[in-house]
């Protein structure tokens, strides 16, 4: 299946400070790409859709100034954690879709965020 | 809006037991359901997915199948093993938005030998 790669898998930073998160398709070129937040009882809360070319589409609640979204090419997205806080750690992830398989997502490892 | 329930986890079973989880769901549109499933220290993967009213989705002994009259797509074992432990995700999807998902809590499946 399509390969979906996000870096760094781990960051620590201090309060104040921002943080990239990139994801990658690498194998299949992505229109459209979706940030996620995972809490810690597991459930994934969407945060953003990504698309190529244009702004990013915030989901309700979401800073959109907080969570800076670029999606510069058709295999790269990056999410910037802005001026970050130790309420913003947490488990990020992002998907791709497959235009060729039904824009199916195709996720990323994720990045574990930790903001001292 | 869109929003999904799934069944509260975690749930524990021994092997060779049944499984049901359930899951309904309130969506705009017709989205095709999923379920991903997370194994321990990995990213989600695609379990199994069903795109239209009645249709069966099925893999790795797993089914489930999308009932639009109940807004449900519970996912059934028949026989769970010990490497099936992971937490399970089911959500709606949307292909004219880009296959945007919306997950539910997820439920933590414990299988004990």
């Amino acid at each position: 299946g399509a390969v979906v790669s996000q870096h760094p898998s781990r960051v620590i930073c201090k309060s104040g400070t921002s943080v990239k998160i990139e994801c990658r398709s690498l194998d299949f070129q992505a229109t459209t790409m979706f940030w996620y937040r995972q809490f810690p009882k597991k459930s994934l809360m969407l945060m953003a859709t990504s698309n190529e070319g244009s702004k990013a589409t915030y989901e309700q609640g979401v800073e959109k100034d907080k969570f800076l979204i670029n999606h510069a090419s058709l295999t790269l997205s990056t999410l910037t954690v802005t001026s970050a806080h130790p309420e913003d750690s947490s488990f990020y992830i992002c998907s791709a879709g497959d235009p060729g398989a039904y824009n199916e997502q195709f996720f990323g490892p994720g990045t574990r965020l930790t903001v001292l | 809006g869109n929003s999904v329930t799934q069944m509260e986890g975690p749930v524990t079973l021994s092997e060779e037991a049944f499984l049901t989880i359930n899951c309904t769901y309130t969506a705009t549109g017709y989205p095709s359901l999923f379920w991903y499933v997370q194994y321990p220290g990995e990213g989600l993967q695609l379990l199994l997915k069903a795109t239209k009213a009645d249709d069966k989705g099925s893999n790795k002994g797993f089914e489930a199948t999308y009932r639009k009259e109940t807004t449900s797509f519970h996912l059934e074992k028949g026989s769970v093993q010990v490497s099936d432990s992971a937490v399970y995700f089911c959500a709606p999807g949307w292909d004219n938005q880009g296959g945007k998902l919306i997950f539910g809590q997820g439920t933590e499946l414990s299988v004990k030998p």
